[in-house]
């Protein structure tokens, strides 16, 4: 059983680049979620989806895009990245909110040269 | 807003000894839920313990045990025996118990402990 898997682990983008985050989790959850650490600010929430075609915006969603086709996936989108996008970003899933138990992915570690 | 604040940045515990974190919060909601995660140096998150705000009764895990004062709005998370595989950050956070948002859940900036042998 995998639960949240997060690609990739580590990445390195130059100013004004895109990527994308990936996150899957094989849980048949429906409550996905997207949160940045920064070092002395916890976790702030980016976006989070309760189901499949529903998304909304958290804490810090500017520059951010998100999409929930399927229950099992949740892309993070950087449109064009800054350095102030520099942070460990974590995906998070429970069976429908964040009053359940979270189960997290293991972080991306992006860095924005 | 809701916000959490953990006023310990960090915090020291000899093996063995008991450890006690501090979290407070504010909010206007009457149901919601509390939590303490841990993210040890291997950046995973996990979950240490739940506590549902309607429940007047303290919830535990093992060693981990909390003090919540809802008058207070105050959570603080006890460890006892405390053993090398604590040391870590710990973050407490808080999710109001309403539809919309499914509880999203805020974080406090986090405590680290750390556990001397």
């Amino acid at each position: 059983n995998a639960g949240v898997t997060q690609t990739p682990k580590f990445q390195v983008l130059k100013t004004g680049q895109s990527m994308t985050l990936q996150c899957a989790q094989d849980m048949n959850h429906e409550y996905m979620s997207w949160y940045r650490q920064d070092p002395g600010m916890g976790l702030r929430l980016i976006h989070y989806s309760v189901g499949a075609g529903i998304t909304d915006q958290g804490e810090v969603p500017n520059g951010y895009n998100v999409s929930r086709s399927t229950t099992e996936d949740f892309p993070l989108r950087l449109l064009s990245a800054a350095p102030s996008q520099t942070s460990v970003y974590f995906c998070a899933s429970s069976r429908w909110g964040g009053n359940e138990k979270l189960f997290f992915g293991s972080g991306t570690q992006l860095s924005v040269l | 807003a809701q916000t959490v604040t953990q006023s310990q940045p960090e915090m020291s515990v000899q093996e063995a000894e008991t450890v006690t974190l501090s979290c407070t919060y504010d909010t206007s909601e009457s149901d919601y839920y509390l939590f303490w995660y841990k993210q040890p140096p291997s950046r995973q998150m996990i979950l240490v313990i739940r506590q549902e705000a309607y429940k007047q009764q303290n919830a535990t895990e093992n060693r981990f045990s909390v003090n919540f004062q809802k008058a207070a709005k105050s959570f603080s998370l006890k460890i006892s025996d405390s053993q090398l595989g604590d040391a870590a950050m710990y973050f407490c956070a808080y999710s109001a118990n309403y539809g919309g948002s499914q509880g999203n859940l805020i974080f406090g900036k986090g405590t680290k402990l750390s556990v001397k042998p």
